[in-house]
């Protein structure tokens, strides 16, 4: 079945450095992909998405590139704020036997982001 | 609109104890999710259901129960509750399709003493 396999934190950066949290995928054909993010004490939103190969999702300054020839859809900014610390998760649907996810999807493990002023 | 509500916010309970978790949405969503998060485990699926009328066990179903109320309300229940279950409870509806969005509650922060 389908899988991903996410960077490990935590995360600990700066106010405006470079942020890349990995994420590799596993994976029958080309399913879509997602970040999604968790800021403190709150439920996970969609922080971007790419529905087929090729594509880049972005929001809030954040990228992310589908790579069918790495099976990566690693996240990036290019300048990070305090306000983006949260945890971040990678994920993509999950299929049955018979090809229907009914919209379930499968998650990473979820990467903390500490930025300090 | 409100999109994803749960109930409630905070719990205690006692081993051995029973409650319901309540979610409802407002988006006319034919699919929703119960998650449990744990520290260092990422979010694990309980149980999910498809449509109205519908409902499977996800990844980790033991010790939980179900019940589509209706398109809006997805309720899980603990009817013994145990120490194990200690964690904070996610309700996600969507669409249904591989490509759309899931939009989650704000969660339910559930400790069995």
């Amino acid at each position: 079945g389908n899988s991903v396999t996410q960077m490990e934190g935590p995360v600990t950066l700066s106010e405006e450095a470079f942020l890349t949290i990995n994420c590799t995928y596993t994976a029958t054909g080309y399913p879509s992909l997602f970040w999604y993010v968790q800021y403190p004490g709150e439920g996970l939103q969609l922080l971007l998405k790419a529905t087929k190969a090729d594509d880049k999702g972005s929001n809030k300054g954040f990228e992310a590139t589908y790579r069918k020839e790495t099976t990566s859809f690693h996240l990036e900014k290019g300048s990070v704020q305090v306000s983006d610390s949260a945890v971040y998760f990678c994920a993509l649907p999950t299929f049955n036997a018979g090809g229907t996810s009914y919209g379930k999807l499968t998650f990473g493990q979820g990467t903390i982001l500490t930025v300090h002023p | 609109n409100a999109g994803v509500t749960q109930t409630p916010k905070f719990q205690v309970l006692k081993t051995g104890q029973s409650m319901t978790l309540q979610c409802a949405q407002d988006m006319n969503h034919n699919s929703m999710y119960w998650y449990r998060q744990d520290p260092g485990m990422g979010l694990r699926l309980i149980y999910y259901s498809a449509s109205e009328g519908t409902t499977d066990k996800g990844e980790v179903p033991n010790g939980y129960n179900v019940s589509r109320l209706n398109k809006r309300e997805f309720s899980l229940r603990l009817e013994s509750a145990a120490p194990s279950q200690t964690s904070v409870y996610f309700c996600a509806s969507t669409s249904g399709w591989s490509t759309d969005t899931q939009y989650f509650g704000p969660g339910t922060r559930l400790t069995v003493l």
